[in-house]
């Protein structure tokens, strides 16, 4: 199945900081990548749409300036939590629309990266 | 809007117990369905879809049928295994369009007891 990475896995930094998550697709081009945040025994909440070549687009109610998204390639996607604090503190999951093989996924699956641990000090 | 109603966890099973997990949507048209699973400390892999009605999804011994008349996509299992505990997420993705969002439930938490 289609590949989706994330670096760093996990991560500790001070407060005040800025921390960058890198989200790649391996074996396939992704022109649309999502960024999802992830509390404690909770459900995915989606944090923004990211287009290639594109601005990302932002959920109601996350700030554009403190989660920038840069999707440089059709392999890459960033996301930097500026200014990180303490509450930013969660498990941060990037996906990637798979955009579909002969035998493989559907246009309409995504594939997710393993995850991010953020720990704001 | 879209909305994924899974059952409440968490469950707990022994091991080559029968397993079923509701999930039920609404939306309007016919969304794609899917169910995730998430082992712990890991993302989210797809277990399996299904794109239309009367459609049954199938990995690993797990299966779920979508079901338009009833709007659900449970998630069953015969025998589970040890190696089964994980969060399971049901989620939809509408149709048509370019929006390629998932709406996800709020996972069901599985643990299997040798």
């Amino acid at each position: 199945g289609a590949v989706v990475s994330q670096h760093p896995s996990r991560v500790i930094c001070k407060s005040g900081t800025s921390v960058k998550i890198e989200c790649r697709s391996l074996d396939f081009q992704a022109t649309t990548m999502f960024w999802y945040r992830q509390f404690p025994k909770q459900s995915l909440m989606l944090m923004a749409t990211s287009n290639e070549g594109s601005k990302a687009t932002y959920e109601q109610g996350v700030e554009k300036d403190k989660f920038l998204i840069n999707h440089a390639s059709l392999t890459l996607s960033t996301l930097t939590v500026t200014s990180a604090h303490p509450e930013d503190s969660s498990f941060y999951i990037c996906s990637a629309r798979f955009p579909g093989l002969a035998g493989g996924g559907g246009p309409d699956t995504q594939y997710f990266g393993p995850g991010t641990r953020l720990t704001v000090l | 809007g879209n909305s994924v109603t899974q059952m409440e966890g968490p469950v707990t099973l022994s091991e080559e117990a029968f397993l079923t997990i509701n999930c039920t949507y609404t939306a309007t048209g016919y969304p794609s369905l899917f169910w995730y699973v998430q082992y712990p400390g890991e993302g989210l892999q797809l277990l399996l879809k299904a794109t239309k009605a009367d459609d049954k999804g199938s990995n690993k011994g797990f299966e779920a049928t979508y079901r338009k008349e009833t709007t659900s996509f449970h998630l069953e299992k015969g025998s589970v295994q040890v190696s089964d505990s994980a969060v399971y997420f049901c989620a939809l993705r509408s149709s048509g369009g370019s929006n390629y969002k998932l709406t996800f439930g709020k996972g069901t938490l599985l643990t299997v007891n040798p």
